[in-house]
């Protein structure tokens, strides 16, 4: 299996980032797997954004859970990332990845990740 | 919400062992999981579930857990170790996931 972000690079501030994270090598409508989308700013640590199951269950990180939409796609086999009233605070490389247990996730494979800048 | 505390460095000669700890309260009641990352590069995991080892990780990397401390060990340490090291735990109190801070591997 092999994950693909893609999306924009530069978005202003105040609007939303969205960005798709389409798989390949496999399906993402597996009832054995969960899709989960990761960010880390440049030079800093890993930051869980939220995750999706294929029947569209949802978990949110409590610190960005009021501005994170995360939705699947089954028929194109992509999930997407909707992070809304951006600021700068939210640079950084957004990477999105296959989760293994809903209720003691890890993450395996991961995508090689897209750096979204937030600036005017 | 739960906390996981990494030292942010480690730094030996090639050759020694390196123990790359991750602390929490009561971490050894949760599932540990550790990540490698090379500069420029996306994570990819070493350990699963405190000491399982995927598939195309070298037998050198080793994992353990136990009270409020899970470590990471690898052995024989490489120059092609070097790399930030992340532990993770789902925090089922409240249903999301946990990063460390992560720790650099210096390998002198």
């Amino acid at each position: 299996v092999q994950l693909q972000e893609s999306g924009p690079g530069l978005v202003r501030p105040s609007q939303a980032l969205s960005l798709t994270c389409t798989v390949s090598g496999g399906s993402i409508s597996s009832d054995y797997y969960y899709w989960s989308w990761i960010r880390q700013p440049a030079g800093k640590g890993l930051e869980w954004i939220g995750r999706v199951s294929s029947r569209g269950n949802t978990n949110y990180n409590p610190s960005l859970k009021s501005r994170v939409t995360i939705s699947v796609d089954t028929s194109k086999n992509q999930f997407s990332l909707n992070l809304r009233s951006v600021t700068a605070a939210d640079t950084a490389v957004y990477y999105c990845a296959r989760g293994h247990n809903w209720n003691d996730d890890l993450f395996d494979p991961w995508g090689q990740g897209t750096l979204v800048t937030v600036s005017s | 919400s739960y906390v996981l505390t990494q030292p942010p460095s480690v730094s030996l000669a090639p050759g020694k062992t390196a123990r790359i700890t991750c602390g929490g309260n009561n971490i050894g009641s949760k599932s540990v999981h550790w990540y490698q990352q090379k500069p420029g590069q996306a994570p990819v995991l070493v350990i699963y579930y405190d000491s399982d080892r995927p598939s195309g990780i070298p037998e050198r990397f080793s994992g353990s857990n136990s009270g409020n401390t899970a470590t990471l060990t690898i052995s024989r340490v490489e120059a092609g170790d070097e790399a930030d090291y992340y532990c993770q735990v789902w925090d089922s109190s409240t249903d999301h996931v946990v990063f460390g801070g992560g720790t650099k591997l210096t390998v002198l």
